[in-house]
């Protein structure tokens, strides 16, 4: 089944401590991003990978790094979190044109 | 800036009717629009899409239409059931690798 998988689905943490959230997906596709959604504003990309080794600020990169070692993984790093992250993250591969979307992880910084 | 725009937070319909849900766009760059369900405790699904080239797409219940001129975009869902309850998200793209999302309009379908 094609698929993207965001661990965790839920995440209470405290403000400094580093967490990682991680996207996997099994498509092969070259395409992966990663958004945030907030009540009235929508999806904001954070940043995006157009291959392995490639990727690329979204609108809305501070406080977040991410990487790209292999095709199939795009990890979210958050290296110091602070309240103002707490949303819900989602992970999509594919290309513009018709983004497949994880079920998303819900963050909570306190 | 918000460059993509939902201006309506949320839409309630009846059952059997039509449901139009609305978009605006400020970038005259944008050059693909898509439309995005999103059920609860879910990701958003792609739902249907539309090129600058054309003014309309049909996808069974579903029809999107594109006024370039105005900026605007709109989706049709003839006729509304009551699954269709979800969150609506309008985006872009302007031949970047860049997807603009609008806030979201929730449509409630009520028997």
């Amino acid at each position: 089944e094609a698929q993207v998988t965001q661990n965790p689905r839920y995440l209470i943490t405290v403000t400094g401590k580093k967490l990682t959230v991680t996207c996997s997906q099994n498509m092969n596709h070259e395409y992966m991003s990663w958004y945030r959604q907030d009540p009235g504003l929508g999806l904001r990309q954070i940043y995006y990978s157009m291959n392995v080794e490639v990727t690329d600020k979204g609108d809305v990169p501070e406080g977040y790094k991410v990487s790209r070692k292999e095709k199939r993984n795009f990890p979210l790093i958050l290296e110091s979190p602070s309240p103002n992250q707490t949303s819900l993250y989602f992970c999509a591969s594919g290309s513009v044109a018709e983004a497949f979307f994880g079920q998303g992880t819900r963050l909570t910084v306190v | 800036d918000q460059q993509v725009k939902q201006n309506s937070p949320s839409l309630s319909v009846q059952e059997g009717r039509i449901s139009i849900l609305n978009c605006d766009y400020t970038n005259s760059m944008f050059d693909y629009f898509l439309w995005y369900k999103k059920y609860p405790a879910e990701g958003p699904t792609f739902l249907i899409s539309i090129s600058s080239i054309k003014d309309k797409n049909e996808d069974g219940r579903f029809t999107v239409f594109l006024n370039k001129s105005a900026k605007h975009l709109s989706l049709h869902i003839v006729p509304s059931q009551p699954g269709d309850s979800a969150v609506y998200f309008c985006a872009a793209s302007d031949n970047t690798d860049k997807l603009i999302f609008g806030t979201g309009t929730r449509l409630q379908v009520f028997p």
